[in-house]
């Protein structure tokens, strides 16, 4: 069973507007957890990383939140751009990385 | 600029025959991985070396072989015992293999067989 679990597995969002994602996972300890933006057919390239003493990281237009109690992270997308259109990897580190099967996020103009 | 060039970019493969692919990196980093991704899943570890000529399986080591004599480079032959190397294929380097330090992605190879 994947240690990593991303939801939803793909979604569509007009330009403009805002979407979360969310990711739960059940490793353990917990040393920070990551998110990465993945184009198509490109490597994914890091957003935030943080550590279990973190709530919050922003990176621009991307907020990425931890509830390190409930192993629950999500990550905030403000009014989205044609460009956020990726996969988007949440990955779970303790003494390896446990990567998330992603969220495909669509934004149509 | 410092990256990750892997190459090439496509592959195609027969039956029987072993392929390596590419990776380099100019980031003076000590650890290199390689990744398989496959629709729907998570990356899964294949191969990890975290100083010249030293490395280590990951978990879907079987039908893969790497080698690293430099620190820059860190090559992965699928070798014919691979029976379904269909796949896209990542190449990652950072510090020393620990816990709070990025991971650097290469632009991948899709590998095909034909």
């Amino acid at each position: 069973k994947n240690q990593v679990e991303q939801s939803p597995q793909s979604l569509i969002i007009l330009e403009g507007k805002n979407c979360t994602l969310q990711c739960n996972y059940t490793v353990s300890p917990f040393s920070n957890l990551r998110w990465y933006k993945q184009d198509t057919g490109r490597g994914p390239v890091s957003l935030t990383i943080m550590t279990f003493s973190e709530n919050t990281k922003s990176n621009g237009r991307y907020t990425a939140t931890l509830d390190a109690d409930t192993k629950q992270s999500s990550l905030h997308i403000t009014a989205s751009q044609l460009s956020d259109s990726a996969s988007y990897i949440c990955v779970v580190s303790d003494y390896k990385l446990s990567f998330g099967a992603g969220t495909t996020v669509t934004v149509r103009a | 600029d410092g990256g990750i060039t892997q190459s090439p970019k496509y592959l195609f493969r027969k039956e029987g025959q072993n392929v390596t692919l590419s990776c380099e990196q100019n980031l003076n980093h000590d650890a290199m991985y390689w990744y398989r991704q496959d629709p729907g899943q998570g990356l899964r570890l294949i191969y990890y070396s975290q100083i010249v000529n030293d490395f280590q399986k990951g978990d879907i080591a079987e039908g893969y072989s790497v080698s690293r004599e430099k620190k820059e480079s860190f090559p992965l032959t699928v070798t014919s015992a691979q029976k379904n190397p269909t796949a896209f294929y990542l190449c990652a380097s950072s510090k020393p293999r620990g816990r709070n330090y990025g991971y650097t992605f290469g632009s991948g190879t899709r590998l095909t067989v034909v």
